[in-house]
C-alpha cells in the first residue's frame, strides 16, 4: 500500500497569513496531486506534478502556488491566505507509467485548514 | 475536456435493500480508466473498485460495477446494502493515453444506510 503523509493535520491561520502544506510520498510515483475538498463540491484539483520541478495547474488554481522539490515532496502554498480558502485538503500521489494499478490514486490523511 | 455525473447529493437507504449509484463520463480518450472511492468519515479516500474493460464486471468488498462504454456508464451496485456501507463516493476517470495523467472525480455521492 502506498503510503502518503501529510502535514500539519489541522492548521488555522488568518487572512492574509502565509502557510504552506506539505506531502510526502516514500513509493517513487510519478506523479502528486493537490486536492481539496468541500462539500457540495466533492474533491477539486488544485495543482499537481508529473516529477521533481514540473508543475501543471489544475482546475481551481487562483491563490494557490505549488513546488514539488523532489520525487518524493510537493508543498502547497497559500501566501495570502483568504476566509474562502478554509477547506479540507488532501495530497495524492500514482505511479503514472501507464497500465494496471498505475493510475490509481493513493491519498493522505488530509489537512484540515481554517483562514479565519 | 473530461466530465464525471454521479448520483447528486444525498441516497438515503434502509438496511438490507439493493445499492445503485449512478456515474456516466465523458472523455475524448478511446479507452480510460474508471474508479470508484470510498470515503468513510474522516478517513481519506481511497480505492473500491477500477476498471478499463468494456463490458466486463468489476467486484471488490461485496460492490460491483461494469464499464459499459457504449452509454458512457460505470454504476456502482451492491445487492444488499449494510450499515458500514454508510460513507462518500467519488467516481472518477483517469485517462491513460497521450501521457495525460488528470484525474477527473465526480461531485461524490453521500450514502446513508439506516436500520
Amino acid at each position: 500500500e502506498a503510503a502518503v503523509t501529510q502535514s500539519p493535520r489541522n492548521k488555522v491561520t488568518v487572512t492574509g497569513g502565509n502557510v504552506t502544506l506539505s506531502c510526502r510520498q516514500t513509493n517513487s510515483h510519478n506523479y502528486m496531486y493537490w486536492y481539496r475538498q468541500d462539500t457540495g463540491h466533492g474533491l477539486r484539483l488544485i495543482h499537481y506534478s508529473y516529477g521533481a520541478g514540473n508543475l501543471q495547474i489544475g482546475d481551481v488554481p487562483d491563490g494557490y502556488k505549488a513546488t514539488r522539490t523532489t520525487q518524493e515532496d510537493f508543498f502547497l502554498l497559500l501566501e495570502l491566505a483568504s476566509p474562502s480558502q478554509t477547506s479540507l485538503y488532501f495530497c495524492a500521489s500514482s505511479d503514472g507509467t501507464g497500465g494496471g494499478s498505475a493510475e490509481t490514486l493513493y491519498f493522505g490523511s488530509g489537512t484540515r485548514l481554517t483562514v479565519l | 475536456g473530461d466530465s464525471v455525473t454521479q448520483t447528486e447529493g444525498l441516497v438515503t437507504l434502509t438496511e438490507g435493500l439493493p445499492v445503485m449509484l449512478n456515474c456516466t463520463y465523458q472523455t475524448i480518450y478511446s479507452n480510460p480508466f474508471l474508479f470508484w472511492y470510498v470515503q468513510h468519515l474522516n478517513e481519506s479516500p481511497r480505492l473500491l473498485l477500477k476498471s478499463f474493460t468494456d463490458n466486463k464486471r468489476t467486484e471488490h468488498q461485496g460492490f460491483h460495477a461494469t464499464l459499459h462504454k457504449s452509454s458512457s456508464s460505470f454504476h456502482l451496485q451492491k445487492s444488499s446494502a449494510q450499515l458500514s456501507d454508510s460513507a462518500l463516493y467519488y467516481c472518477a476517470l483517469s485517462p491513460i493515453s497521450g501521457g495525460n495523467y488528470k484525474p477527473t472525480f465526480g461531485k461524490g455521492t453521500s450514502l446513508v444506510v439506516h436500520p
